[in-house]
């Protein structure tokens, strides 16, 4: 069974650039979620999909970050314009449902300088 | 919101001990608790979760004890081993309307050695 896909691996940009995430779950995975995760901490969820609708952005810093899952499979998350302290790693999850087992991607390290 | 507090940052055994990580949480209406293995550069992987109507629930070495009285749950592995090397995550689910969010502690760095 084929895992959760994240792309690029790893990014680096300086500050003030944009840049953009991709996340494929696993298929039949209604519940997508996007979770950052700082050098040294555990993950933080900034957004959580069920299927193409937003269940959870609380976290998300709408100023500069956003998210979409059009379609309800695949998933972008953009960063605009991006600080120093958003360097971490941006980690894709999905579940069959809400309550279901979560499944991480690799990931996607990203450095702002 | 809830909370999760994980102790210790840090645990260093010695190959063949057990080792025990312990996490409590503020909202009384999580009820759902998974636990996390990262190995350096790796994805997090669920290791072992426990429910709220469990109180302790065994994976061969590994075991997950909950005590929702005192909110507090714990990792607990057996005959460590040095591939047992890593950083443990607990998380909780929150209850009420937000289903599904996990909120994790912030981690506890095992190293086993040989």
């Amino acid at each position: 069974e084929a895992g959760v896909a994240q792309s690029p691996r790893y990014k680096i940009i300086e500050k003030r650039q944009s840049v953009a995430f991709w996340c494929n779950p696993i298929s039949g995975h209604a519940t997508l979620y996007w979770y950052q995760q700082i050098l040294g901490q555990g993950p933080k969820l900034l957004i959580q999909f069920q299927n193409n609708g937003v269940v959870d952005d609380s976290q998300l810093p709408k100023d500069r970050f956003s998210a979409e899952r059009l379609k309800g499979v695949d998933s972008t998350l953009k960063i605009q314009p991006a600080k120093l302290e958003d360097s971490a790693v941006y980690l894709c999850a999905s579940s069959l449902g809400l309550r279901e087992w979560q499944f991480f991607g690799p990931g996607t390290r990203l450095t702002v300088l | 919101g809830e909370n999760v507090e994980q102790h210790p940052s840090t645990l260093s055994v010695q190959e063949g001990d057990s080792a025990v990580i312990k996490c409590t949480y503020s909202d009384s209406a999580s009820n759902y608790f998974p636990w996390y293995k990262q190995e350096l550069g790796k994805r997090p992987q669920l290791i072992i979760d426990i429910r709220s109507n469990v109180g302790e629930k065994k994976d061969q070495r590994i075991a997950v004890t909950l005590n929702k009285t005192a909110k507090h749950f714990s990792l607990h592995i057996t005959e460590t081993q040095p591939e047992d090397s890593a950083v443990y995550f607990c998380a909780a689910r929150k209850g009420g309307g937000s289903q599904g969010n996990l909120i994790f502690g912030k981690g506890t760095k095992l190293s086993v050695k040989p």
